[in-house]
């Protein structure tokens, strides 16, 4: 099955800096990436995803990047500000692309700092 | 739309005890999941059910856990007996199940097991 890496497990950047959380996956049928944020106590929540047919995809501050050849993809996060920090969970589907085969990365803990 | 909603949100019982947690899916949604949280191992898949049938419960971590889905607005995900280990946040989502469909996630219970 398939099997994602998330590094790193925790972050901590300035206000206005970036930060850059990376995943890799095993499975390379896999074509549906999506990035979840959870602030504590709270549910998950999709931020952006991002298809096998796409390298890149840009929604305001926040940004992925897949690399099919390596494996892996990343979510950008520009000019942070202390209402992003949450832990950010990425996924990979199979080749179905079907919810059913989501598998989760284990998480970054990403604090911003005023 | 009111999301998924699940009740309840916390939780406590002594070991021993037959908890059930409760689960209602976006309306319109054909397939529903329930899926463990914890520090230790993340988010785990536990089962998952398309138009009200299960179709993968090799999630589920032994014969105390069941869940059924007697129709498409309820779900239910029962552990008897509890154990202290059983302690986690525990998350029902929905999704429509096409492709690629984004997966819903509800505000999750808090089950504490003593």
């Amino acid at each position: 099955g398939e099997n994602v890496e998330q590094h790193p497990s925790t972050l901590s950047v300035q206000e206005g800096d970036s930060a850059v959380i990376k995943c890799t996956y095993s499975d390379s049928a896999s074509n549906y990436f999506p990035w979840y944020k959870q602030e504590l106590g709270k549910r998950p929540q999709l931020i952006i995803d991002i298809r096998s047919n796409v390298g890149e995809k840009k929604d305001q501050r926040i940004a992925v990047t897949l690399n099919k050849t390596a494996k892996h993809f990343s979510l950008h996060i520009t000019e942070t500000q202390p209402e992003d920090s949450a832990v950010y969970f990425c996924a990979a589907s199979g080749a179905s692309g079907s919810a059913r085969q989501l598998t989760f990365g284990s998480g970054t803990q990403l604090t911003v700092l005023p | 739309d009111a999301g998924v909603i699940q009740s309840p949100r916390h939780e406590v019982t002594e070991m021993g005890q037959e908890v059930t947690l409760r689960c209602k899916p976006i309306s319109g949604h054909n397939s529903l999941f329930w899926y463990r949280q914890t520090m230790m191992r993340g988010l785990e898949l536990l089962i998952y059910f398309n138009n009200n049938v299960p179709i993968d419960d090799s999630g589920m971590p032994e014969d105390r856990f069941s869940a059924k889905m007697p129709n498409a607005s309820f779900s239910t995900l029962k552990i008897q007996p509890s154990e202290p280990r059983d302690s986690a946040v525990y998350f029902c989502a929905s999704t429509t199940g096409q492709t690629n469909s984004p997966l819903h996630f509800g505000n999750g219970t808090r089950l504490t097991v003593t």
